[in-house]
C-alpha cells in the first residue's frame, strides 16, 4: 500500500538547468509534506517542508509546490548543481507523527 | 549534524547470526523512530518509541527483531537469526519539538552472508 509515490526513478539535468521531481499521494489526511536527500552510505538528510495551507514553499535554490486537488506535490531545484546528485524522497506523516509515510526516491544526476 | 548517531556504521555477519545495532540522540528527543531501507526503496517504518515507551510496531518487524529504549534516550534494535532478506540499511530518527519533522541518523549498513 504505496501512500506515497514517486514515480520515475531517474532524472538527469545538465548543470545550470531546472530539475523538477514529482511526488503522489493518495492519502487525503496527509497535511505536511517533506522532501529528503541522500547521498550514498549515508541516511536522508531533511531538505524542505510544506504544510498544506500553503502552496509553494521556498528555501534558496528549492521550492516545493503542492497541489492538493491533484493531490501532487514537485520540487524544483535551480540552478541544478553536480552536488545535488543524490536520491531524493518525498514524504509524508499521518497527522499524529506516528508515521512518516516516503516514496520510493528518484535518482537525480546533474551533468556539468 | 542531525544530532543523531548509529553504531556500527557497517556490519557484516554470518547467516543465523545476531546483531545488533545501537542509536544515540545527542540530545533527549521524545520521538525515536526505526527505518529499513533497501536499494530501490524509500526508508520503510519499522516502530517508534515515545520516550522509553515502544507505541507502534509495523509488521515488517518480525518476531525474530526486538528494539527497545531503556531510560528514554538511546535505543537499540536486535536482530535474531539473521537472513540474507534482512541486509539492508537500519536508520534511526528523532522527531524535533520545533516542528514535524524526523532526522535521520547516519545509518547502519548490514549485509548478511
Amino acid at each position: 500500500d504505496q501512500q506515497v509515490k514517486q514515480n520515475s526513478p531517474s532524472l538527469s539535468v545538465q548543470e545550470g538547468r531546472i530539475s523538477i521531481l514529482n511526488c503522489d499521494y493518495t492519502n487525503s489526511m496527509f497535511d505536511y509534506f517533506l522532501w529528503y536527500k541522500k547521498y550514498p552510505a549515508e541516511g536522508p538528510t531533511f531538505l524542505i517542508s510544506i504544510s498544506s495551507i500553503k502552496d509553494k514553499n521556498e528555501d534558496g535554490r528549492f521550492t516545493v509546490f503542492l497541489n492538493k486537488s491533484a493531490k501532487h506535490l514537485s520540487l524544483h531545484i535551480v540552478p541544478s548543481q553536480p552536488g545535488d546528485s543524490a536520491v531524493y524522497f518525498c514524504a509524508a506523516p499521518l497527522s499524529t507523527g506516528n508515521q512518516f509515510y516516503f516514496g520510493t526516491g528518484t535518482s537525480l544526476t546533474v551533468i556539468p | 549534524d542531525t544530532g543523531v548517531s548509529q553504531n556500527p556504521r557497517h556490519k557484516i555477519t554470518k547467516r543465523g547470526q545476531n546483531v545488533t545495532f545501537r542509536c544515540d540522540p545527542i540530545s533527549e528527543h521524545n520521538r525515536l523512530y526505526w527505518y529499513r531501507q533497501t536499494l530501490g526503496q524509500g526508508p520503510e517504518f519499522l516502530t517508534y518509541f515515545q520516550n522509553e515507551a515502544q507505541l507502534e510496531k509495523s509488521r515488517l518487524l518480525s518476531d525474530r527483531f526486538s528494539a527497545e529504549r531503556p531510560k528514554g534516550s538511546f535505543s537499540t534494535l536486535e536482530i535474531q537469526r539473521t537472513e540474507q532478506g534482512d541486509s539492508a540499511m537500519y536508520l534511526c530518527a528523532t522527531l524535533t519539538g520545533a516542528r514535524n519533522t524526523i532526522y535521520f541518523g547516519e545509518g547502519s549498513w548490514l549485509t548478511v552472508v
